[in-house]
């Protein structure tokens, strides 16, 4: 069964600095990949997406990430924080039903 | 904007009752999914509808019902209410193309909020 682990329920950073979010993955099959992000009180927007076409993907705010089958891990990454950024960031992989399955989520605080 | 409206946005009802959720989904997107958010449970899976047709199921009680309409909006019917049925519910939807191969993107609405008392 497929399955995503955040690690670290909880990430601050300063502003400007490098963001890294980590998430690890669990499938028998090639995995379909996913980064989301949640503002408070609001929905879920897609950051970016892992379909196999290129290891690195690059998506929407400056975000990016790496699949890497070696260690199962597909981190978001970001080079330097903006405030902008403080928000919660779900890693994703797509069920076996076509259905999202989610990590826990990681908070961002950025620190001014 | 995503283009997903989804109403109420937050709803406050007591033990045993029933509710319904709406969602409507982008104009054009034939697949609609709902998923929980809960503090403990995190962000889970429901139930996902295709054109009017219920295609997967998740993890979801039995006293919880959804339905897709002919003009594509679907409604989450909750029944029997708990405490513990308090969350955030969201509607997603997709064109879902592929029918099942994942290119296509979910777009999330806002979400109804859920207060048991």
């Amino acid at each position: 069964a497929q399955s995503v682990t955040q690690l670290g329920s909880h990430v601050s950073v300063s502003e400007g600095a490098l963001v890294l979010l980590r998430c690890n993955y669990s499938s028998s099959v090639p995995p379909y990949l996913f980064w989301y992000v949640q503002y408070p009180n609001q929905g879920l927007q897609l950051l970016l997406k892992y379909t196999s076409a290129a290891t690195l993907v690059k998506g929407i705010k400056g975000f990016e990430a790496e699949f890497k089958k070696s260690e199962t891990s597909f981190h978001l990454t970001k080079p330097s924080a903006h405030m902008s950024d403080a928000a919660e960031y779900f890693c994703a992989v797509e069920g076996s039903q076509g259905n999202l399955i989610f990590g826990k989520g990681t908070k961002l605080s950025v620190k001014p | 904007d995503s283009g997903v409206t989804q109403t109420p946005k937050h709803l406050i009802t007591a033990t045993g009752q029933r509710v319904t959720l709406r969602c409507s989904p982008r104009s054009g997107d034939l697949s609609v999914y709902w998923y929980q958010q809960s503090l403990d449970q995190g962000l889970q899976f429901l139930i996902q509808y295709y054109n009017g047709e219920e295609r997967a199921k998740g993890n979801i009680l039995e006293r919880f019902s959804a339905q897709q309409f002919p003009d594509l909006h679907s409604e989450l019917n909750l029944s029997s209410l708990e405490l513990g049925d308090s969350a955030l519910y969201f509607c997603a939807s997709s064109d879902d193309l592929s029918q099942g191969g994942f290119d296509n993107e979910q777009f999330f609405g806002p979400g109804t909020r859920l207060t048991v008392l």
